[in-house]
């Protein structure tokens, strides 16, 4: 089958910085994406990597190792705002047909005061 | 900035009826998919349609299913007769070129299906 792990759920506190991780399994992997989403709402596009390395967008980044199967994305300077649900997603084919996204369960970040 | 519109924001039908959920893709978008969320749980997909045909679908997309794009701007997904586990949030997202693994999908607000 295919999978994506994550936490369900991680806490921190204004100003911190957290990393959610994302393990996956899946038939083809034709790169790593990262969306938010915000009670329920459309789920919103923040990084993208297709090769190994970190990709850096203003205070959030997001990496890739597909040796291991493994990626995350990471917040810094947490603010209230960034409480969503945070969701890692497989793009599984690559043709111009399109391609459909495995997405993971979802994290649940809560920021503090 | 472009975005993906979905009408109508919430439904509630009866079991058994047929529903129709809208959505008008980013203007210059190809590539266009339907998935859905049941409340808490993942984002799971439907269908992706490209070049007026369905390029491939879920096993979640049975003969219940189907999606047409009726004009320049339109894209629809019909559910024919549905069904108490049919509730859910459904998203349409489109994509500028399917092609090549940069490609980001963009959602819509979504429609929440209720079936009583």
């Amino acid at each position: 089958g295919q999978s994506l792990e994550q936490p369900s759920e991680v806490t921190a506190v204004e100003g911190a910085i957290v990393q959610i991780n994302c393990t996956y399994q899946t038939s083809g992997f034709y790169g790593l994406s990262w969306y938010q989403q915000h009670d329920g709402g459309a789920p919103t596009f923040l990084s993208y990597n297709a090769l190994d390395g970190l990709e850096e967008t203003g205070r959030f980044s997001s990496f890739l190792s597909r040796s291991d199967s493994y990626g995350y994305l990471l917040l810094q300077e947490l603010q209230m705002k960034d409480s969503a649900s945070y969701f890692c997603a497989v793009r599984d084919r690559l043709d111009n047909q399109g391609g459909k996204l495995i997405f993971g369960q979802g994290t649940e970040l809560s920021v503090k005061p | 900035e472009p975005e993906v519109t979905q009408t109508p924001s919430h439904q509630v039908t009866q079991m058994g009826q047929e529903v129709i959920l809208r959505c008008v893709p980013i203007s210059n978008h190809l590539y266009f998919y339907w998935y859905r969320q049941i409340l808490g749980q993942k984002v799971e997909f439907l269908v992706s349609f490209y070049n007026n045909e369905i390029s491939e679908k879920s096993e979640i997309f049975d003969d219940q299913f189907s999606v047409e794009r009726p004009d320049g701007s339109n894209f629809t997904l019909k559910i024919r007769s549905t069904k108490l586990e049919d509730s859910a949030m459904y998203f349409c997202a489109s994509s500028e070129v399917g092609g090549i693994s940069t490609d980001t999908q963009y959602f819509g607000p979504g429609t929440r299906l209720t079936v009583l």
